[in-house]
């Protein structure tokens, strides 16, 4: 069973406003990532980190940022949410060979 | 990293084998080949990986062929609870740079 965990599960905000997704994992895995995914849609990676201190920007373009500060957290921060950041966010990590998801945030920007 | 073509949908009927197809032309020589399936909107999960031997776990069987071009993820027994997109994806085992870019997968529908 994966320990990685995602809160919160559900969010709905209003514009403008200022969030932030959290991501944890207690397996010790270096690597971890963010996925934006729409209904139905394709999984795209928005960002990832190799270990604390590192961050990379993904395929997909995204107004987000992560930070890394410990093995175990991994959050993403949106400064100003809009509509358009309306999305399930999924957030994995890896060791070696498997990468494990949480369970996603579903937002919603109202 | 090697690219992979999956069709995008397939159906089966519950109780038969679900042979799902990848083609990954262009794979290295140090390069495995991953299955994950995404059951709804749920995060994906890890099925079953390989390099040139076919594998067998609890969930599935992988075989790749000879050329390793190709692989299938073989479901033997399909249930409904297994209608899920299915991702394949190439990539090296202990590599410290791969991203896990997900491709379009195939949609795969188990009919009652």
């Amino acid at each position: 069973e994966a320990d990685i965990y995602q809160t919160p599960r559900y969010l709905v905000i209003g514009t403008g406003k200022k969030i932030t997704l959290e991501c944890s994992q207690t397996m010790g895995h270096d690597k971890m990532y963010w996925y934006q995914q729409d209904p139905g849609m394709e999984l795209h990676l928005i960002h990832y980190s190799y270990g604390v201190n590192s961050t990379e920007k993904g395929d997909l373009s995204s107004e987000s940022t992560v930070s890394r500060i410990r093995t175990e957290h991994f959050p993403l921060t949106l400064e100003s949410a809009r509509p358009s950041h309306t999305s399930q966010y999924l957030c994995a990590s890896s060791f070696r060979a498997e990468a494990f998801f949480g369970q996603g945030t579903r937002l919603t920007v109202v | 990293d090697a690219k992979t073509t999956q069709p995008p949908s397939m159906d089966c009927a519950e109780g038969r084998a679900a042979n799902l197809p990848c083609n990954h032309s262009t794979i290295s020589g140090n390069e495995y080949v991953y299955w994950y399936r995404q059951i709804h909107s749920q995060g994906p999960q890890y099925i079953i990986h390989g390099l040139k031997n076919n594998e067998t776990n609890e969930m599935a069987s992988l075989i790749i062929t000879e050329d390793r071009k190709s692989s299938t993820l073989i479901l033997p027994h399909a249930t409904l609870r297994d209608t899920a997109v299915y991702y394949c994806i190439v990539r090296p085992a202990t590599s410290g740079t791969y991203k896990y870019i997900f491709g379009t997968g195939t949609r795969l529908k188990v009919l009652a």
